[in-house]
C-alpha cells in the first residue's frame, strides 16, 4: 500500500510567481491535512479537508493561499503571488475514516520544500 | 488552548546510551498523544501513540507513558543507535477533533 504522496519534492519559485502543491493520500483515505514546517521550527496546522470539503482551515493565512481536495485527483494547495516568507517545508498528512469519523492517526507524506527567491 | 512544550535540542549521546526527551502539554478534554520521527530531507513518520491516561507506547525500543497527573508524554530508550538521529516530535490531538498541535522538535545525535 503506497504511502501519502505529494510532488514535487523540491520548487522552486520568484517572487509573485504561483506555487501549486499536490498530495495524494494513502489509498483508502479520505481526510486530507496540509502543514507547513518553518526551518528550525515544529509543523503548523493549515487546512483539513475531505472530498468537496473545507472543515478546517483556521492556520491558513487569509491571502494568497488556498486548498481543494477534489472527488477525483489530488489535493492541491495552492499559493498565489508567492514571496520569500513562503519558504518553507509544506507537508501533507491523510488518514481514514471509520463509523464516520476521521481516524486519529495521520501518516504523511515526505513534503514539498519550497523556495522563493 | 492547546499547546506541546518539549526540551530544546540538539541532544547529543554516545551509541547506547539513555536516552529521555521531554515532553509535556496543555490540552482540554483528553487529548491523544503522539510522537513522530523525521529523518533528514524526509517527512513524518508515526513512531508511537498513547490514547488515554497510563497507557504506554511502545515501538523499535521507545516507549512513552500518557502521564495525566503530570501532563507529560516523555519519550525514552534504553540504548541509543547511530541510525536513530533524527529529529522528534512530540503531539496532540484533542479528542474528537482532527487538528493535530506539534512541538518545536528536538534533535538528536547519536554519535560511535
Amino acid at each position: 500500500n503506497a504511502g501519502v504522496m505529494q510532488n514535487p519534492r523540491h520548487l522552486v519559485r520568484r517572487r509573485g510567481q504561483e506555487a501549486r502543491l499536490r498530495c495524494s493520500p494513502m489509498k483508502g483515505h479520505s481526510h486530507v491535512y496540509w502543514y507547513r514546517q518553518l526551518p528550525e521550527e515544529g509543523l503548523k496546522f493549515m487546512v483539513y479537508l475531505q472530498k468537496e470539503n473545507i472543515i478546517d482551515e483556521s492556520g491558513m493565512p487569509k491571502e494568497r493561499f488556498s486548498a481543494e481536495f477534489p472527488k477525483e485527483g489530488p489535493s492541491i494547495l495552492r499559493i498565489q503571488q508567492v514571496v520569500r516568507g513562503d519558504s518553507a517545508a509544506y507537508f501533507c498528512a491523510s488518514s481514514e475514516m471509520m463509523a464516520g469519523q476521521a481516524q486519529e492517526t495521520q501518516y504523511f507524506g515526505p513534503g514539498t520544500r519550497l523556495l522563493v527567491l | 488552548g492547546n499547546s506541546v512544550t518539549q526540551m530544546e535540542g540538539p541532544v547529543t549521546l554516545s551509541e547506547e546510551a539513555f536516552l529521555t526527551i521531554n515532553c509535556t502539554y496543555t490540552a482540554t478534554g483528553y487529548p491523544s498523544l503522539f510522537w513522530y520521527v523525521q529523518y533528514p530531507g524526509e517527512g513524518l513518520q508515526l513512531l508511537l501513540k498513547a490514547t488515554k491516561a497510563d497507557d504506554k507506547g511502545s515501538n523499535k525500543g521507545f516507549e512513552a507513558t500518557y502521564r495525566k497527573e503530570t501532563t507529560s508524554f516523555h519519550l525514552e530508550k534504553g540504548s541509543v543507535q547511530v541510525s536513530d538521529s533524527a529529529v522528534y516530535f512530540c503531539a496532540l490531538r484533542p479528542g474528537g477533533y482532527q487538528k493535530v498541535t506539534f512541538g518545536t522538535g528536538t534533535k538528536l545525535q547519536v554519535i560511535p
